[in-house]
């Protein structure tokens, strides 16, 4: 079955750093979706990606529909400790909500 | 607007019992999808419903099952529970399961088997 892989599996940053984190597949995707995660909770979207190339900004967040549709990358920008939680990228092939989720990042933020 | 409900939030079985969980999604959407979270294998698809019927189902036994009503709340049910099940269950509804509309997701179910 389809496979994404997503890195790093963990990452511990200062404040007001800049994070970037990958996830790749060896499938092409029709759409590409960043969620975070925090604890206790349901995973909430970030953002959407749709065409290959695209990049599409939410405030600090930043993320790119890679060219060859199999990959893509999710930046943020001046880390806060809000920002603390488990971030997903997921990919859909097509069809009816075939989504394959990686396994995250687990994000975490020192003040 | 209302987010996805779940219920309950938690949830303590023994082996052998079975379990049903219930899931309410956003009014106007009716995909409802269900997904199984466990630290070591991430978030596995289980099934989509869409108008009562079940289109996609992922790679679990058959002891999972579901269903969805005609007001487009949904309902899963593992039966023989195993220890391996417990987990957090998620529920997440769409419009109509588009591959262009993102899922929204409920807070989950977490279930432990003891």
């Amino acid at each position: 079955g389809q496979q994404l892989n997503q890195s790093p599996q963990s990452m511990f940053i200062q404040e007001g750093e800049d994070v970037s984190m990958n996830c790749t597949s060896s499938s092409i995707f029709n759409t590409w979706l960043w969620y975070k995660q925090d604890p206790g909770e349901g995973p909430v979207l970030l953002i959407a990606l749709y065409k290959a190339g695209e990049l599409t900004s939410n405030g600090r967040l930043t993320a790119q529909f890679g060219i060859t549709r199999k990959d893509s990358f999710l930046n943020i920008s001046a880390s806060i400790p809000s920002d603390v939680g488990i971030y997903f990228c997921a990919g859909d092939t097509g069809g009816y909500q075939k989504v394959t989720f990686g396994t995250g990042t687990k994000l975490q933020v020192i003040p | 607007k209302a987010g996805v409900t779940q219920t309950p939030r938690y949830l303590i079985k023994t082996r052998g019992q079975q379990v049903t969980l219930s899931c309410s999604p956003i009014s106007g959407h009716r995909s409802v999808s269900w997904y199984q979270q466990t630290p070591g294998q991430g978030l596995q698809f289980l099934f989509e419903y869409f108008s009562e019927t079940q289109r996609n189902k992922g790679n679990f036994p058959g002891r999972f099952s579901g269903r969805q009503f005609s007001n487009s709340r949904s309902e899963m049910n593992v039966s023989t529970l195993e220890l391996g099940d417990s987990a957090l269950y998620l529920c997440a509804s769409s419009p109509w399961g588009g591959s262009n509309q993102p899922q929204h997701f409920g807070d989950g179910t977490r279930l432990s088997i003891l």
